[in-house]
Order: C-alpha cells, then sequence, then structure tokens
C-alpha cells in the first residue's frame, strides 16, 4: 500500500522560507508525477505544483516565482520550498501522487498544517 | 485557468436517500479529465471517480460519475453513514488543474 506522510514546521514567520517534505513508501518513485496541494481555510483545494521521477516540474502560475520543488537522489522523498510567505500562505499542505502529468491524484498525505504568523 | 463551481453547497440528506452533486466548468473540457474526490472530517481526499466516470479500486458502485462539456455530476444511490463528507470535483486536462469549492453531505 502506497503511503505519502508530510512533514515540517507547523509556524512559519512572515517573509520567511517554507520548507515541508514528503516521505513516500509502499512503492517505488520513479515514472510517477508528484504533487502539492494546499487548503486555506474557507478556500478550495489548490494544486500548487509537481515533480516528475525525472526532476521535470511544473507549478501553478501564481506560485511559480516563490515555488520550488525538488525531489531525492535515492527517490524516497520530495520537497516543497515557498519562499517569502505571507499570511495567505496558511493552509493545510497535502502531497499526493499522479500516474501522469495529466492524471487524477490516486494517493493522498494526511496533511500538514502550516501557519504563517510572527 | 477553468475555474469549476459546485452545488449545492450543502445538501442535506437522510440515510438511503440518493444524492446528485454538480459540478459546472467555466468552459467546455473533457469529461475525460474530471475527477471526483471525497473527504471526511481530519482526513486527506480520497479518490472516487476519475476519467469523468472511472471508479477508483474499492469504491462501492453506488457512486457514479456523469456528465459532458461543462456540466458534470456525481450521484451516490442509497446514501450510508460513511458517506457524509465533502465531495470535491477537479479537472486535470491542462495546467493548472483546478478543483470546485466542495459539496457538503450532511445528515438531515
Amino acid at each position: 500500500q502506497v503511503q505519502l506522510q508530510e512533514s515540517g514546521p507547523g509556524l512559519v514567520k512572515p517573509s520567511e522560507t517554507l520548507s515541508l517534505s514528503c516521505a513516500v513508501s509502499g512503492d517505488s518513485m520513479t515514472s510517477y508525477y508528484w504533487n502539492w496541494i494546499r487548503q486555506s481555510p474557507g478556500k478550495p483545494l489548490e494544486w500548487v505544483g509537481h515533480i516528475h521521477s525525472s526532476g521535470r516540474t511544473k507549478s501553478t502560475p501564481s506560485l511559480r516565482s516563490r515555488a520550488t520543488l525538488s525531489i531525492d537522489t535515492s527517490k524516497t522523498h520530495f520537497s516543497l520550498s515557498l519562499m517569502s510567505v505571507t499570511a495567505a500562505d496558511t493552509a493545510t499542505y497535502f502531497c499526493a501522487r499522479g500516474r501522469d502529468s495529466n492524471a487524477a491524484l490516486d494517493y493522498w498525505g494526511q496533511g500538514i498544517l502550516v501557519t504563517v504568523s510572527s | 485557468e477553468i475555474v469549476l463551481t459546485q452545488s449545492p453547497g450543502t445538501l442535506p440528506l437522510s440515510l438511503g436517500e440518493s444524492a446528485t452533486l454538480s459540478c459546472r466548468a467555466s468552459q467546455s473540457v473533457s469529461v475525460g479529465y474530471i475527477a471526483w474526490y471525497q473527504q471526511r472530517s481530519g482526513q486527506a481526499p480520497r479518490l472516487l471517480i476519475y476519467g469523468g466516470s472511472i471508479r477508483a479500486s474499492g469504491v462501492p458502485d453506488r457512486f457514479r460519475g456523469s456528465g459532458s462539456w461543462t456540466d458534470f455530476t456525481l450521484s451516490i444511490t442509497r446514501v450510508e453513514p460513511e458517506d457524509f463528507a465533502v465531495y470535491f470535483c477537479q479537472y486535470y486536462g491542462v495546467s493548472p488543474y483546478t478543483f470546485g469549492q466542495g459539496t457538503r453531505l450532511e445528515i438531515k
């Protein structure tokens, strides 16, 4: 059974960088697309971006200048860095797997709440 | 960017009743790129339907996806206790992949 688990700080100060990691177990990461999605209070789910096991990335235009996605060489986890955060970045962040660039997300992590506050 | 609008926002139902959840796209899209997810309170979303009408592994056949052009529907027949949750539609054909704001199924 594929499992994903997010980790990272629950509190980040404004203007700093939010850094999250997603550990993947139960299957190889090869050939899949690894996604980040966030859910701010009272707002719809927002797709942040994805990274292929090859390292190829795509992200939503509104976050592209601040978001960096990476995947580790041993291919057991992938990460999200979001620079210059504001209160608007407060959200529950989920990681999820897609079988293709244009594919539904078949496995999700439980999510991690990140609050941006001084 | 495709905007997805779901209705109703909340749907009160009694056990055993049937539910029809709507997802409307801001422009015509291929049904092959529509998914539906279920999110129970405090849990991660769970994939129910992909490709507009294909049930994901382990999803009961009381869940059915349909639709075309701009109007898509998730139907749930004979609602059971574990079905009370929030349901999201998603379009994943062209980036950025977008989600609807959700429909909450609640016990009447």
